[in-house]
């Protein structure tokens, strides 16, 4: 079936440096990928996005690559800071779905 | 300002006993949808709803129940055939076409005793 595959599940890295975070898809009918980060106790929170048409999408220390032939797609951080230890998790969906398919999440420590 | 709200923040229901997880949105969104969340494996779908009076069953629907009689609302019935109900309940909402992200709720720990 569908499915999405996160890597990796924890990351810490020191304050100042970038993170990077995989997903694989395996729905090649997938088109749109969004990322979503989530604070302790919150609710996902929508940070970026990138759909099938472009290879990367930039916002301020965040971006978003996307890889179809290999059918992967990543976020990276950069300049880390404490405020951006979070989870992440990425999914994909299918034009003419509604449904997203969930990444398992990454748990992301910024050191001080 | 417009938003997903969800109700109430923390619940404990006794064995035996079904309880309903509230979710209102005024973000004019057809889509809703319904998520658990234990440690350590992400998001499962629960049920969804993409128009009012219909919705249809997700990856883990069973011991679980929904409504949809108005567009704002989506609750979600925990019944006692549920073996396992303590987790974080997330409840989102999307516009028709579902690409412009999830909105979701912050969430109701419900937490069997």
């Amino acid at each position: 079936g569908e499915n999405v595959e996160q890597h990796p599940s924890t990351l810490s890295v020191q304050e100042g440096d970038s993170a990077v975070i995989k997903c694989t898809y395996s729905d090649s009918a997938s088109n749109y990928f969004p990322w979503y980060k989530q604070e302790l106790g919150k609710g996902p929170q929508l940070i970026i996005d990138i759909r099938s048409n472009v290879g990367e999408k930039k916002d301020q220390r965040i971006a978003v690559t996307l890889n179809k032939t290999a059918k992967h797609f990543s976020l990276h951080i950069t300049e880390t800071q404490p405020e951006d230890s979070a989870v992440y998790f990425c999914a994909a969906s299918a034009s003419g779905t509604y449904k997203y398919i969930f990444g398992t999440g990454t748990r992301l420590k910024v050191l001080a | 300002d417009g938003g997903i709200t969800q109700s109430p923040k923390y619940l404990f229901r006794k064995e035996g006993q079904n309880v309903t997880l509230s979710c209102e949105q005024n973000l004019n969104h057809d889509a809703m949808y319904w998520y658990r969340q234990d440690p350590g494996q992400g998001l499962r779908l629960i049920y969804y709803s993409q128009i009012v009076n219909d919705f249809q069953k997700g990856d883990i629907a069973e011991g679980y129940s929904v409504s949809r009689e108005k567009k704002e609302s989506f609750p979600l019935t925990v019944t006692s055939a549920q073996k396992n109900p303590t987790a974080f309940y997330l409840c989102a909402s999307s516009s028709r076409t579902g690409k412009v992200g999830y909105t979701f709720g912050s969430g109701t720990r419900l937490t069997v005793v």
